[in-house]
């Protein structure tokens, strides 16, 4: 089944500052790729996907790209402020079945 | 819309003890997923229902745990009897266009259960 692997694990960067954090995916077929941020007592909620037939998304301070020749996705959040602090997840699946693996997740800290 | 809902937000049981984890999804939505997040495994999909039919238990990790979805708003997920490695936070989540199309998924706010 798909492997999706995140790093790095925590990561610490002034508030506006760039944070970027990569994913790798071992499945080929895969085709879909979501982010999702979950913050503390709450569930993972979606904030960014892409498919494979696009390299690259972008809404508002948050940027997704995709290589699939290297099979990897990274999540961009530019400008980050303190609320940009949570447990990000990254998640691949193919259309050939609706299951997401997801990524064992990234803490992102702003510090102000 | 409000959401995929979950009860109990907290449940601390005893082992042994069978436990009742409910889950009502978006309305419309005709994909329901249960999921169990723990430190060392991350977010594990357990199972997953389309139109009320389960479609892939594979996730489920002994007869210990059942799963249910009697009609399109309401589900349960079961533990009978529980152990003190089934404490985790359990989220439910649906999604509205079905099984085979990838579709963003809405997660409730979990149950976070503690066995003792």
């Amino acid at each position: 089944g798909e492997n999706v692997e995140q790093h790095p694990s925590t990561l610490s960067v002034q508030e506006g500052d760039s944070a970027v954090i990569k994913c790798t995916y071992s499945d080929s077929a895969s085709n879909y790729f979501p982010w999702y941020k979950q913050e503390l007592g709450k569930g993972p909620q979606l904030i960014i996907d892409i498919r494979s037939n696009v390299g690259e998304k972008k809404d508002q301070r948050i940027a997704v790209t995709l290589n699939k020749t290297a099979k990897h996705f990274s999540l961009h959040i530019t400008e980050t402020q303190p609320e940009d602090s949570a447990v990000y997840f990254c998640a691949a699946s193919s259309s050939g079945n609706n299951r997401l693996a997801f990524g064992k997740g990234n803490q992102v800290v702003v510090i102000p | 819309d409000a959401g995929v809902i979950q009860s109990p937000r907290h449940e601390v049981t005893e082992m042994g003890q069978e436990v009742t984890l409910r889950c009502k999804p978006i309305s419309g939505h005709n994909s329901l997923f249960w999921y169990r997040q723990t430190m060392m495994r991350g977010l594990e999909l357990l199972i997953y229902f389309n139109n009320n039919v389960p479609i892939d238990d594979s996730g489920m990790p002994e007869d210990r745990f059942s799963a249910k979805m009697p009609n399109a708003s309401f589900s349960t997920l079961k533990i009978q009897p529980s152990e003190p490695r089934d404490s985790a936070v359990y989220f439910c989540a649906s999604s509205g266009q079905g099984a085979m199309i990838n579709s963003p998924l809405h997660f409730g706010n979990g149950t976070r259960l503690t066995v003792t």
